[in-house]
């Protein structure tokens, strides 16, 4: 069946400093590929999609490109804010009509 | 306007009760689902209704039963309440319930089993 494998968190950074969130999938066919966000006591915000290969979906300074070859979706921001400490998701939308989700992975960043 | 509601936020009870939770979308869309966030905030699907049809129904409990009366309401009974039900319920939504079809998330509901 699909699944989504996300690197473990916490990610832990500096203000300004250079981040990537890991998103590698298994799915039959061509997926649709997502990052979404939740913020403390908040339900999950959709940041960025993706619907085919060698697309970039982008949104807020976060960027993500669908790499078939590799099965990845990374997340990346060249200069992360406090504000953007959240936990973030990655998940596909397959032949199986539902959102399969990876574990998330928390970001926190520091002044 | 909230485009996807859930009420109650917070529900505390005891074990054995019953409870529902309620779901409301504003937004036109076709397909609303449940999903359960652990307290390692691991998302699993559980329930999905397309205009009113029951499509995905995951390995959950049969303690645990959706209801749709219209394509804008989700809501979900829960019978005899377990220490293990502790988690919170997200309602959602899209468009359809094929690829690439984005979802709406409410803000949800924890759910804590004393």
């Amino acid at each position: 069946g699909d699944s989504v494998t996300q690197m473990e968190g916490p990610v832990t950074l500096s203000e300004e400093a250079f981040l990537t969130i890991n998103c590698t999938y298994t799915a039959t066919g061509y997926p649709s590929l997502f990052w979404y966000v939740q913020y403390p006591g908040e339900g999950l915000q959709l940041l960025l999609k993706a619907t085919k290969a060698d697309d970039k979906g982008s949104n807020k300074g976060f960027e993500a490109t669908y790499r078939k070859e590799t099965t990845s979706f990374h997340l990346e921001k060249g200069s992360v804010q406090v504000s953007d400490s959240a936990v973030y998701f990655c998940a596909l939308s397959g032949t199986a009509s539902k959102l399969t989700f990876g574990t998330g992975t928390r970001l926190q960043v520091t002044l | 306007d909230t485009a996807v509601s859930q009420t109650p936020k917070y529900l505390v009870t005891q074990m054995g009760n019953d409870k529902s939770i309620k779901c409301e979308q504003n937004l036109g869309h076709d397909t609303m689902y449940w999903y359960k966030q652990d307290s390692k905030k691991f998302l699993k699907i559980m329930f999905s209704y397309n205009n009113k049809e029951l499509i995905i129904n995951e390995t959950v409990p049969n303690r645990f039963s959706p209801k749709s009366p219209d394509k804008a309401h989700l809501n979900l009974h829960i019978n005899s309440l377990e220490l293990g039900d502790s988690a919170v319920y997200f309602c959602a939504s899209s468009q359809s319930p094929g690829q690439g079809a984005g979802y709406t998330f409410g803000s949800g509901t924890r759910l804590t089993v004393v």
